[in-house]
């Protein structure tokens, strides 16, 4: 079965931190895909990044980061010189190969503190 | 204007009213899904559509009913509603998958906030 662990309910740093965010996940599949967003205090859901199982490399974009490492199966993302807008909950997901499903971690509480 | 729009953005209502959520979207989807998310327990997903023949139960299906009335339209019901369905909830879409694109992102409407008093 396929799960999706946020163990950090909720983080503090101060502005200008670097923070990360860790996602462990189980699943059976050998293709999955990998998903995070954010949720800004204003409640929408902001789709930020896809990644494939096949695919291990990291990614960069700005200030944020993401590293794939199927061998401990996580996908954890990296905040760097954080800003107070960065607050926000943020979920990983993962997606089995036909996507039908999204199964969604219980989200991680991300505080700012300026 | 929003791809993804629910209404009403929030509701109060009384235990036992029926409830209807309505989610319209604009991105040509085939794939639409209602989700409830409560307080540390991060997104449920209750039913998905792939399309208007097509309707599937997710986690959580006990106490609501779905309708695809078009492809672009997924409405969610609360037949007699209770306190512990106090919560908010999200349409979201996606893309038809398969091939190298693999699955796709799925695209969340702004919420609707539903408390049962």
């Amino acid at each position: 079965a396929q799960k999706v662990t946020q163990a950090q309910t909720e983080i503090s740093v101060v502005e200008k931190e670097d923070v990360t965010l860790d996602c462990v996940y189980e699943t059976r599949d050998t293709t999955y895909y990998l998903f995070w967003y954010k949720q800004p205090p204003s409640g929408e859901l902001v789709f930020l990044i896809r990644r494939n199982s096949f695919d291990e490399q990291n990614e960069i974009s700005g200030r944020y980061s993401w590293n794939f490492q199927k061998s401990t199966s996580s996908f954890n993302f990296t905040i760097t010189a954080s800003q107070v807008v960065d607050s926000a909950v943020y979920f990983c997901a993962l997606s089995e190969p036909l996507g039908n499903q999204f199964y969604f971690g219980t989200g991680t509480s991300l505080t700012v503190i300026p | 204007d929003a791809d993804v729009t629910q209404t009403p953005r929030n509701r109060i209502t009384k235990t036992g009213k029926r409830i209807m959520l309505e989610c319209s979207q604009t991105k040509g989807h085939d794939r639409m899904y209602w989700y409830r998310q409560d307080p540390g327990l991060g997104l449920r997903l209750i039913y998905y559509s792939f399309d208007v023949k097509d309707i599937n139960k997710g986690e959580i299906s006990d106490g609501y009913s779905v309708s695809r009335q078009a492809q672009a339209k997924f409405s969610l019901s609360l037949e007699s509603a209770i306190p512990n369905q106090t919560a908010l909830y999200f349409c979201a879409t996606s893309d038809r998958t398969g091939g190298i694109l693999g699955a796709q992102p799925q695209h969340f409407g702004d919420g609707t906030r539903l408390s049962i008093l």
